[in-house]
Parts: structure tokens; sequence; C-alpha cells
């Protein structure tokens, strides 16, 4: 069945790069998403990339689409301590009625030191 | 437009008690999805709706559960009799057809059943 895999707990230092993996199993996901939940909320799009794309830059975000692996990551340059959250990784699953169903990884809490 | 509303935000309740959990998805969204999000499982897809038609319920937990959509502006999630088990933040999310279906979230209700 479909999954989507991704390590827990990211610590950087403020000002470094921060780079979030991610592999998932459905090779027919139209989009990959990066979502992002801030303690105390709901989770939030970041980003996403069409599964024909590379890769997409949005200022400090990066995301590299490898669908030959079947890997997806997020990279944050500069990281800011605002950017302590937890990443979540997650896949469409397009069926015959194009339901836009997400599968979601289990989330990396990414933790930024000053 | 406001977002996603849920309510109440946080629930505290006895075991055995029916729990009422609810959502206004955003105006014109023609989807609506049940999550759950624990500790130990991650986020859990629990239901979602097309025009107010239930489409896939194949994650509610059991029979316990149950969730409706009168009309395309409120849902409802209700558990009877609540368990411990089911303590959890539990998030509705709406999206519009087609796109590149980004699913918008609510702040999500905190439950703890005693």
């Amino acid at each position: 069945g479909e999954d989507v895999e991704q390590s827990l707990f990211l610590s950087v230092r403020e000002g470094d790069s921060s780079v979030i993996n991610c592999t998932y199993t459905d090779s027919s996901s139209t989009y990959l998403y990066w979502y992002k939940q801030e303690p105390g909320a709901g989770l939030q799009l970041l980003t996403y990339i069409f599964s024909n794309m590379d890769m997409k830059q949005d200022q400090r975000l990066t995301v590299l689409l490898n669908k030959k692996d079947k890997h997806l990551s997020l990279r944050i340059a500069d990281t800011q301590t605002g950017d302590s959250a937890i990443y979540f990784c997650a896949e469409s699953i397009e069926g015959s009625s194009n339901t836009g169903k997400l599968i979601f990884g289990q989330g990396t809490t990414l933790q930024v030191k000053p | 437009d406001a977002g996603v509303i849920q309510s109440p935000r946080h629930e505290v309740t006895e075991m055995g008690q029916e729990v009422t959990l609810r959502c206004k998805p955003i105006s014109g969204h023609d989807y609506l999805f049940w999550y759950r999000q624990t500790m130990m499982r991650g986020l859990e897809l629990l239901i979602y709706f097309n025009n107010n038609v239930p489409i896939d319920d194949s994650g509610m937990p059991e029979d316990r559960f149950s969730a409706k959509m009168p009309n395309a502006s409120f849902s409802t999630l209700k558990i009877q009799p609540s368990e411990p088990r089911d303590s959890a933040v539990y998030f509705c999310a709406s999206r519009q057809a087609g796109g590149y279906n980004e699913q918008f979230f609510g702040p999500g209700t905190r439950l703890t059943v005693l």
C-alpha cells in the first residue's frame, strides 16, 4: 500500500542549512507536498512540486525530487529559529475519481538552536 | 475568509461519554477531511467527504466513530462511547476540486478522555 517515510528529528544551528528527507511509494503521485506544523496549530502547506519536475525553488526553500528513487527532500537555507516546527512530507493518491487524498509521513521535528 | 473553523479547541471528557467535534470548511470547498494525530500513530485520515457525501471511511477506527456532513458548511465527528485511547488532536481540512489539491487545515481539537 501507500507509505511515506521520514526521519523523525533534525537539529541544526541557526544560519545553517537544513535538509529534510522523505521516501514515498506511489509512483503515480501527481503532486508531492511539504507541510509545516507549528506548536498548537494545524498543518499549513509550505510548498509542493509537480511530479514532472526535478527541482523547485521558492526563496529559502528548495525541493528536490528523484522519481527513480522515490525520494523527496526539502532544503531550508539560512535556517532561523522561527523555522522550528514539524515538517510533513505528503503524496497525493490519484484514483479514478481524482480525489486528491493525501498520505502523510510521520513528520520530522526540526529544532533550530540559536 | 476565516479559514477552516473547528470547535471546541479543547475537550476533556470522561470515559463512556459522547463527544462531538465540529468543523466549518472554507466556503466553496468541495472536499472535507477528518484526521487524527497522535504521537504513536502520527497523522491518520479517518474519513473524507465530497459534496457532502462520505467517500472513504476506511480510516474510521471502529463503530464508536461516526461522521456526518448535513450541508456544505458543517460537519461533525462523533465518538460514542469515548475511551481513553481516543485522546488525540483531531483536525478537519478542506479543499477545492482541481488545482494542486492543497488541503487547508483547521487549528484542531485536542481531545482528552479520562
